[in-house]
């Protein structure tokens, strides 16, 4: 089955610099990479998610980036703002039409942005 | 953006108890809804697949006649947790699957503490 990877498990930046989260998957056949920001005590939020079909995707401060041949992919945020402080997972699915199969989480990474 | 609410958002029970509960799609229909499970500080643990009108699909290790889920309608599933104890205490959520975008959506959680 799926299994996916993320690193780091903890990042912690300074208020307007970058931040990059990545994420390895093992089954070539998944096509569907959502990412999620998950507050304490909250529900899961996708922020941007992405499809084999497309390798790099952009939303304002977030972009999401996809190498389907290495099997890995990429969350940036540029000029990070307290706010963004949270947990953010990764996850893979094969997606096909209007049906989605399991979503594979990745153990978190805790990002803290430091005023 | 559509709206899967989870009742109840945290409950207390006493150990060798049964608790429900529900997930429900507000204003779409759930061909499909997820379970899961969270620990504090880790990622989210897909416990099973639920589909309309048919026996969930269970993860590897999860019992189910511990964890009794039914989906008996397009915007409703639950999830009994069946002779209750201190070791089920967890941060219970599930999502839904809208059948006519394919997009999947979180409740907000379902905080089970077992004393």
């Amino acid at each position: 089955g799926e299994n996916v990877e993320q690193h780091p498990s903890t990042l912690s930046v300074q208020e307007g610099d970058s931040a990059v989260i990545k994420c390895t998957y093992s089954d070539s056949a998944s096509n569907y990479f959502p990412w999620y920001k998950q507050e304490l005590g909250k529900r899961p939020q996708l922020i941007i998610d992405i499809r084999s079909n497309v390798g790099e995707k952009k939303d304002q401060r977030i972009a999401v980036t996809l190498n389907k041949t290495a099997k890995h992919f990429s969350l940036h945020i540029t000029e990070t703002q307290p706010e963004d402080s949270a947990v953010y997972f990764c996850a893979a699915s094969m997606r096909y039409g209007g049906s989605q199969g399991n979503l594979i989480f990745g153990k978190g990474t805790k990002l803290s942005v430091k005023p | 953006g559509a709206v899967v609410s989870q009742h109840p958002s945290w409950v207390i029970c006493k150990s060798g108890t049964s608790v429900k509960i529900e997930c429900r799609s507000l204003d779409f229909q759930a061909t499909t809804m997820f379970w899961y499970r969270q620990f504090p500080k880790q990622s989210l643990m897909l416990m099973a697949t639920s589909n309309e009108g048919s026996k969930a699909t269970y993860e590897q290790g999860v019992e189910k006649d511990k964890f009794l889920i039914n989906h008996a309608s397009l915007t409703l599933s639950t999830l009994t947790v069946t002779s209750a104890h201190p070791e089920d205490s967890s941060f219970y959520i599930c999502s839904a699957l809208a059948g006519n975008t394919g997009e999947l959506f979180f409740g907000e959680g379902s905080r089970l503490t077992v004393l």
